[in-house]
């Protein structure tokens, strides 16, 4: 079974906090995702990463960085954390011509 | 770039049979793929669609049209337990995958 892992499933931050979130997979995956989920607006896609250090702007990348140091590790990164990212984050990996598979999500609050 | 369109919300009878459209517009198709997320759940996937036509998968069918732009998921027999968000999405510039805003699906007795 394809896992896809994401480091917390609920994390609370300050405002101006930098935070990282943490996605593993291990199924070698070419293709690794960001995502917000927001109610009445659906998945959007932050930022997409097709290989090692490659990475490429989804719709929302403003407020956010990535890095992908390790084919199986993607991370999104926070630089300076504010309220309007209070949302639900959900990583994802797929190999061409194939499913997308989601890790559980981190629910982030920024008080 | 990319726009796909859902309808917000749908309501059926248990027992019944429901349609969820999906139309879409993409420099460069490359199939497309339908989830069901339950609340407070992750998406799991639920069909890909590359050809025309319906592909069927015990309850669930998706049929795709390329020329139209334009899918639909069918979901017969519900049952309470498909009450979830239907989520449509293409891939693009290869394989960055962009997602419709969802249709939740109610689902009453």
């Amino acid at each position: 079974d394809v896992k896809v892992t994401q480091s917390s499933r609920y994390l609370v931050k300050r405002t101006g906090e930098k935070v990282f979130l943490e996605c593993v997979q291990d199924m070698d995956h070419e293709n690794m995702f960001w995502y917000r989920q927001d109610p009445g607006l659906g998945l959007r896609l932050i930022y997409f990463s097709y290989d090692v250090k490659m990475k490429e702007k989804g719709d929302i990348p403003e407020g956010y960085s990535v890095s992908r140091e390790k084919k199986e590790r993607f991370s999104l990164i926070l630089e300076s954390a504010s309220t309007n990212q209070t949302s639900m984050y959900l990583c994802a990996s797929k190999e061409s011509g194939t499913e997308a598979f989601f890790g559980q999500g981190t629910r982030l609050t920024v008080v | 770039g990319q726009n796909i369109d859902q309808p917000t919300e749908m309501t059926a009878t248990e027992g019944a049979i429901v349609q969820i459209n999906c139309t879409y517009q993409t420099s460069g198709f490359n199939g497309l793929f339908w989830y069901q997320q339950h609340a407070g759940e992750a998406p799991t996937f639920l069909s890909y669609n590359v050809l025309d036509g319906l592909e069927e998968k015990g309850r669930f069918s998706s049929f795709l049209s390329r020329s139209k732009g334009y899918s639909y998921l069918l979901l017969k027999e519900l049952q309470m337990k498909d009450s979830a968000s239907y989520l449509c999405a293409v891939p693009h510039a290869g394989n960055m995958l962009t997602f419709g805003g969802g249709t939740r699906l109610m689902v009453k007795p």
